[in-house]
């Protein structure tokens, strides 16, 4: 079975602190893809990226950066000089590869940025 | 807009009555979902189509739900007789299938409200 876990509940900082958000993950199979969501108050799921477990590059964009640790099965996201337009609910998911398409998300993390 | 489109954005029922939401996925998408989301849980997956073909259901998915897509476009969720546990916000997505997983591109959710 597959779990994805952000132990971070909810998250307040104030506007340009850097923020890491956590995400630790189980699966038993060898190839799958780690994602990131963001979703605002407006409700839409929006695509962060995608990483492949091939892939254990860190991959920077932005202000946003992603740490991917295959040994400690974590996929990590960092925010660094925070904005308010930030603020969002931030889902990290897990997918097979191979066999079922059902993507697996963690609970999410509720990200205020204050002014 | 070319995103993936839900219609309606808002329903409220009373119980025992049936409902049915519409998603219109990316036009060259070929896979298509339905996830359903409560107050403060990331979503959680009910089924998925591969064209016309429904491949795989969740066991969340009662005999009460049923999903469509019959020219392999656009798809339906009907629920009959609601019940408060019903109520959700529910997410439709597509994605394309490659060699690769591509990223799911959600809708902005339909929310169920059963009084």
């Amino acid at each position: 079975a597959q779990k994805v876990t952000q132990a971070q509940t909810e998250i307040s900082v104030v506007e340009k602190e850097d923020v890491t958000l956590d995400c630790v993950y189980e699966t038993r199979d060898t190839t799958y893809y780690l994602f990131w969501y963001k979703q605002p108050p407006s409700g839409e799921l929006v695509f962060l990226i995608r990483r492949n477990s091939f892939d254990e590059q860190n991959e920077i964009s932005g202000r946003y950066s992603w740490n991917f640790q295959k040994s400690t099965s974590s996929f990590n996201f960092t925010i660094t000089a925070s904005q308010v337009v930030d603020s969002a609910v931030y889902f990290c998911a897990l997918i097979r590869l191979q066999g079922a398409q059902k993507l697996v998300f963690g609970q999410g993390t509720r990200l205020t940025i204050n002014p | 807009d070319t995103g993936v489109s839900q219609d309606p954005r808002h329903k409220i029922t009373k119980r025992g009555q049936n409902v049915t939401f519409r998603c219109d996925p990316i036009s060259e998408h070929n896979r298509l979902y339905w996830y359903r989301q409560t107050l403060g849980q990331g979503p959680e997956f009910l089924t998925y189509f591969q064209n016309e073909a429904q491949l795989e259901k969740s066991r969340l998915l009662s005999d009460r739900f049923s999903a469509e897509r019959p020219k392999g476009s656009f798809s339906t969720l009907e629920i009959q007789r609601t019940e408060q546990g019903d109520s959700a916000m529910y997410l439709c997505a597509s994605s394309l299938r490659g060699q690769d997983n591509s990223p799911l591109h959600f809708g902005n959710g339909t929310r169920l409200t059963v009084t």
